[in-house]
């Protein structure tokens, strides 16, 4: 069964103290590894794919890191703004395709 | 801007009384998705639709149906809300199944 665990559960940091995200998952072939923004009473906003071992993606203060066990979201100074929930989610190659999710990271930063 | 609409963003209903929640999206995206998230929780997938192909999950209580009158639009139909059905509800939408899915702003369902 494909799996997703996210740690920590919650995170809080303070303004421009830099830290990453877990996201470790048991798939029985990797199509997509997938990280989104949740803001509180909204739904999730798309970040970043990725789709093999040593890819990376940048946005802003965001970077996404993969291996073959895990991936890494880490966060470079970290301003207010990016107070959030962040969720992983996999997808499995071949049958329903369906994203699987972690529970999410609750990120924190203070001003 | 393409986007993914969700209405009403809230919604109060009673116990038994069935319920419509509707999804509309401007990306013209071949699959739409429906999920239940519950507070502090992962979202749950109920069942999408690949154009006009309904694809139901195990799971998913016979209690929720969907339809998909066109490529724009889906609706969710929760035929006797139960307490625990309380929940947000998202809409989501990708190019196919094994693209990025794009979710919409989500509707609150209260159930009294």
């Amino acid at each position: 069964e494909d799996q997703v665990t996210q740690s920590p559960e919650a995170l809080r940091l303070q303004e421009g103290e830099s830290s990453s995200l877990n996201c470790s998952y048991t798939v029985s072939g990797l199509r997509g590894l997938f990280w989104y923004r949740q803001d509180p009473g909204k739904g999730p906003e798309f970040l970043f794919t990725l789709y093999s071992a040593g890819e990376e993606k940048e946005k802003e203060r965001l970077k996404a890191t993969l291996t073959k066990k895990e991936s890494f979201l880490h966060i470079t100074a970290p301003k207010p703004e990016d107070s959030a929930t962040y969720l992983c989610a996999v997808q499995a190659k071949g049958g329903s395709e369906k994203l699987v999710f972690g529970k999410g990271t609750k990120l924190t930063v203070n001003p | 801007d393409a986007m993914v609409i969700q209405n009403p963003r809230y919604q109060v209903t009673q116990f038994g009384k069935p319920v419509t929640l509707s999804c509309s999206q401007t990306l013209n995206h071949n699959v739409m998705y429906w999920y239940q998230q519950k507070s502090s929780q992962a979202p749950k997938l109920l069942f999408h639709y690949y154009d006009k192909d309904f694809n139901n999950e195990a799971d998913t209580p016979d209690n929720f149906q969907s339809r998909r009158p066109n490529t724009s639009f889906c609706f969710l139909d929760i035929r006797s809300p139960g307490l625990g059905d309380a929940a947000m509800y998202l809409c989501a939408t990708s190019r196919a199944r094994i693209y990025e899915q794009y979710f919409g702003p989500g509707t609150r369902l209260t159930v009294t």
